[in-house]
């Protein structure tokens, strides 16, 4: 099973700046089949990004994926008030799928 | 537009079956490619993949859970459902299902609301 460890546990940044989110997985993610998934109170998960850099439809083009093998991450060029929420890795490589334990991003 | 729906029982007791069904529109799970995942979200907790079923009807259960899991679908009525047995107070949260698609391996595209299910007597 590949586990996926996302860094920080809490990012507080304000409305405006540019946040990074790292997910590392173990073992490497050799196909770069890895998506990311915003997640707001009360609300299910939603799609950002798929295959490490696409961008699912709807997408604002200030959210960016990038990495390989084990290091991926997830920009967010400039952060507006509705980006504020927990953010999930997962990678689909192999089976069984699984998920990082997210990313709080809140506002500072 | 792709819309899935989750139901079923709010709360069970302990070592009762839950049986939970989603039922979705917009796409056909008869359709090549296609799949349907039951996902779980204890509170505060991170996400967790239960099972997905395939347009094959091919079925993957997570390891942890797999003798506890049963996905099945009917494509007729546009609906997959999944059963739990046993059921435990460690299984109180919310379990979402998604559609399921990708060329050669497969993400969460489009995720219904969720249900809450909380186990206790």
């Amino acid at each position: 099973e590949i586990v996926l460890t996302q860094s920080p546990g809490t990012l507080s940044l304000s409305p405006g700046e540019r946040a990074t989110l790292s997910c590392r997985a173990s073992p490497s993610i050799s196909s770069g089949y890895l998506a990311w998934y915003q997640q707001k109170p009360g609300q299910a998960p939603r799609l950002l990004i798929y295959d490490a850099s696409s961008r699912a439809t709807g997408i604002p083009d200030r959210f960016s994926g990038s990495g390989s093998g084990t290091d991926f991450t997830l920009a967010i060029s400039r952060l507006e008030p509705e980006d504020f929420a927990v953010y999930y890795c997962q990678q689909y490589n192999s089976s069984p799928t699984t998920f990082g334990q997210g990313t709080r991003l809140e506002i500072k | 537009q792709v819309t899935l729906k989750e139901s079923g029982p709010a709360l069970v007791k302990p070592t009762q079956t839950l049986t939970l069904t989603c039922t979705f529109s917009g796409f056909s799970l008869s359709t090549v490619g296609m799949h349907v995942s039951w996902v779980r979200q204890a509170p505060g907790k991170a996400l967790e993949c239960l099972a997905r079923i395939d347009w094959d009807d091919d079925k993957f259960y997570s390891a942890s859970l797999k003798t506890r899991l049963t996905i099945s679908k009917d494509t007729s009525k546009n609906q997959v459902v999944l059963t739990v047995t046993d059921m435990e107070p460690e299984d109180t949260g919310t379990y979402y299902c998604a559609r399921m698609v990708g060329k050669y391996a497969y993400y969460m595209d489009v995720w219904g609301k969720g249900t809450t299910v909380t186990v206790s007597s």
